[in-house]
């Protein structure tokens, strides 16, 4: 099945500062969706994004599909940003395999 | 419009025994995944329904099942429960293959 590595693991940030979290993935994606886990436990499906570049307020979000890569950009970051980004390429219509997904962790 | 319900919240079962998840979409959603969450393995899919068939499989034993009903709300059941089961199981819908899933909160199950 295909692979999926996200980078960095942990990031820690002062409010106010940018990130970038990038995700790599081993084969060709027909779907692959960017998702923050809150610390409660529920998921927000930030972007929807096999290719190309969107943006979202703070956050914008690239895929390179060719390069197998997509990027998650979060400008001026807020203590909210805290919790677990998840990137989600799929190669078969809904099926998603997620990554181990980056903390991140944004202090006042 | 009303999220992704998911019931029970919590669960608590005794090894052996046989649980039933519920997951109501979104109107207008007809497709439903579910997933299962641990500390270990991550997020892994499990099943994906689309107006009563199942569409998509993961690579789980046969213990887990799930159906969905004509209304689009889904169930999964897990038989002969393992302390392994222990996980934040998951619902995932979308009008259709996918695009733009919106999660419900999960069903915490613990296996003593």
């Amino acid at each position: 099945g295909i692979q999926v590595e996200q980078s960095p693991p942990d990031l820690i940030l002062q409010e106010g500062a940018n990130s970038t979290l990038r995700c790599n993935f081993s084969d060709s994606v027909n779907n692959l969706q960017w998702f923050h886990q809150n610390p409660w436990g529920q998921l927000i499906n930030l972007f929807y994004i096999p290719s190309g570049t969107k943006q979202n307020g703070r956050l914008s979000a690239t895929t390179v599909a060719t390069e197998r890569y997509s990027l998650l950009y979060i400008s001026s970051s807020q203590t909210t940003d805290s919790g677990v980004y998840f990137c989600a390429p799929g190669t078969s219509g809904s099926r998603l395999t997620f990554g181990e997904g980056t903390q991140l962790t944004v202090n006042p | 419009k009303a999220g992704v319900t998911q019931t029970p919240r919590y669960l608590i079962k005794t090894r052996g025994q046989q649980v039933t998840l519920s997951c109501s979409p979104i109107s207008g959603h007809r497709s439903v995944s579910w997933y299962q969450q641990t500390p270990g393995q991550g997020l892994q899919f499990l099943f994906e329904y689309f107006s009563e068939t199942q569409r998509n499989k993961g690579n789980f034993p046969g213990r887990f099942s799930g159906r969905q009903f004509s209304n689009s709300r889904s169930e999964m059941n897990v038989s002969t429960l393992e302390l392994g089961d222990s996980a934040l199981y998951l619902c995932a819908t979308s009008r259709d293959n996918g695009y733009g899933y919106t999660f419900g909160s999960g069903t915490r199950l613990t296996v003593v």
